[in-house]
């Protein structure tokens, strides 16, 4: 299996931009996928694909990806935006899902 | 409205066994690839276990594989997990989860059930 790295925590002034990354080899072959986590709550899928957002999830949230690295990036960070942010690929056989360790968003 | 609603977490002992299930509505539940993704408490997701949308087709992470199993039933839009040889390790939220193909996007979640390996 692959593995994905993120940083485990991040801030933002409100109003502000932020990007999130994710870095794993595996990320060469397949786009991440992104989730935003509410305490208590189940994940939420924000981005997937390329660049794509489900119905329902605002575009201020947007993806992209450059070699082993993809980002989540929130442009004009709302305070409802605070949550953690996990994302994940296949890995490296294709079978395989594997999750990063998670982003703590706090929007100051 | 899409919903995904697990079951038949709970308190279980070291070495016992416990089945989730996971009903769906709301989607083509038959088309769906099926995950199980599991949360300790206080810890990140961690993916355990793909079941392709014909059932013939399954995947486990090296932690769980040999001791879970997962399967479906079209018919009954449901999803299970068996879980044997449960150890504290184990621990966690249980989430099912969705995906339209074989990618990492899962787009449909439940809210969970927690199931305790403990003494």
């Amino acid at each position: 299996s692959s593995e994905l790295t993120q940083d485990p925590a991040v801030s933002v002034a409100l109003g502000q931009t932020v990007r999130i990354t994710c870095q794993g080899d595996n990320l060469r072959n397949y786009y991440a996928s992104w989730y935003q986590q509410k305490p208590g709550q189940a994940p939420v899928l924000v981005i997937y694909g390329k660049n794509n957002r489900p119905s329902g999830i605002p575009d201020r949230f947007s993806g992209s990806s450059s070699g082993n690295t993809d980002s989540l990036t929130i442009a004009g960070a709302q305070a409802e935006d605070e949550a953690d942010y996990y994302c994940n690929s296949r890995d490296s056989s294709g079978d395989h899902l594997v999750f990063g360790g998670g982003t703590r968003l706090t929007v100051l | 409205e899409v919903q995904l609603v697990e079951s038949g977490g709970g308190l279980v002992q070291p070495g016992g066994s416990l089945r989730l299930s996971c009903v769906a509505s709301g989607f083509t539940f038959s088309s769906y690839w099926m995950h199980w993704v599991r949360q300790a408490p206080g810890k990140g997701l961690v993916w355990v276990s793909r079941l392709r949308s014909d059932g013939i087709s399954t995947v486990y992470a090296d932690s769980v594989k040999g001791r879970f199993t997962i399967s479906r039933d079209n018919a009954k839009n449901t999803l299970y997990l068996q879980m044997n040889s449960l150890r504290a390790d184990d621990t966690a939220v249980y989430y099912c989860a969705g995906a339209p193909d074989i990618s990492s996007q899962l787009d449909h979640w439940g809210q969970g059930t927690l199931v305790t390996v403990s003494s």
